[in-house]
């Protein structure tokens, strides 16, 4: 089946940490990548995209991911993290194949905290 | 543009009333999502449109759930008779080309809570 799976339920860093978010996803072929951020009362907001070419991407507010192959993996990393950063990400996948066109598979989420 | 418009932002119903959520996409989007956001579950996918014609049911719970999107500013996801386990957060997403263009809109959702 597919899926994504993020396995950090939730994660604390303190301000001015780096910070990385865990993705993995189980797919036959590589799926088109994203991570959402979602603040408390708010919609889910697009932070960055993979689709093909060079497996680092950068993002908005200063994140970058990094497509791994060989490890099935979609890493959300930021170099210093800020205390706005404090928020739910979600990676999401999507295979469009047949049917399924048009459906993003999303992972559970990891709820991030920041320490001032 | 104001972005996905979802209404209202809290409903609280009782348990067998019918409820109906409403939303706005952003205009010239083309594809319209309806997700459910539960602690257990997290986010699932019950519906999607393509140009106002519901492409994927294969989410929507049971037939207390439906949804229609009449034009291509307008839908609805209506619970009839609706059901304390139906408490969560109802999200509405657009998109222009599905997945392939920049992703997906979210709305600010709205909070169900049946009792």
């Amino acid at each position: 089946a597919q899926s994504v799976t993020q396995p950090d339920i939730h994660i604390t860093v303190s301000e001015g940490a780096s910070l990385e978010l865990r993705c993995n996803y189980s797919y036959g072929a590589t799926p088109y990548l994203f991570w959402y951020v979602q603040s408390p009362g708010q919609g889910l907001q697009l932070l960055l995209k993979y689709f093909s070419g060079d497996t680092l991407v950068q993002g908005i507010k200063g994140f970058e991911a990094e497509f791994k192959r060989s490890q099935s993996s979609f890493n959300l990393r930021k170099p210093s993290v800020h205390w706005s950063d404090a928020a739910e990400y979600f990676c999401a996948a999507f295979t469009g194949r047949g049917s399924t066109l048009g459906r993003l598979y999303f992972g559970r989420g990891t709820q991030l905290t920041v320490w001032p | 543009d104001a972005g996905v418009i979802q209404s209202p932002r809290h409903e609280v119903t009782e348990m067998g009333q019918e409820v109906t959520l409403r939303c706005k996409p952003i205009s010239g989007h083309d594809y319209l999502f309806w997700y459910r956001q539960t602690m257990m579950r997290g986010l699932e996918l019950l519906i999607y449109f393509n140009n106002n014609v519901p492409i994927d049911d294969s989410g929507m719970p049971e037939d207390r759930f439906s949804a229609k999107m009449p034009n291509a500013s307008f839908s609805t996801l209506k619970i009839q008779p609706s059901e304390p386990r139906d408490s969560a957060v109802y999200f509405c997403a657009s998109s222009l080309r599905g997945v392939y263009g920049d992703g997906y809109t979210f709305g600010s959702g709205t909070r169900l809570t049946v009792v």
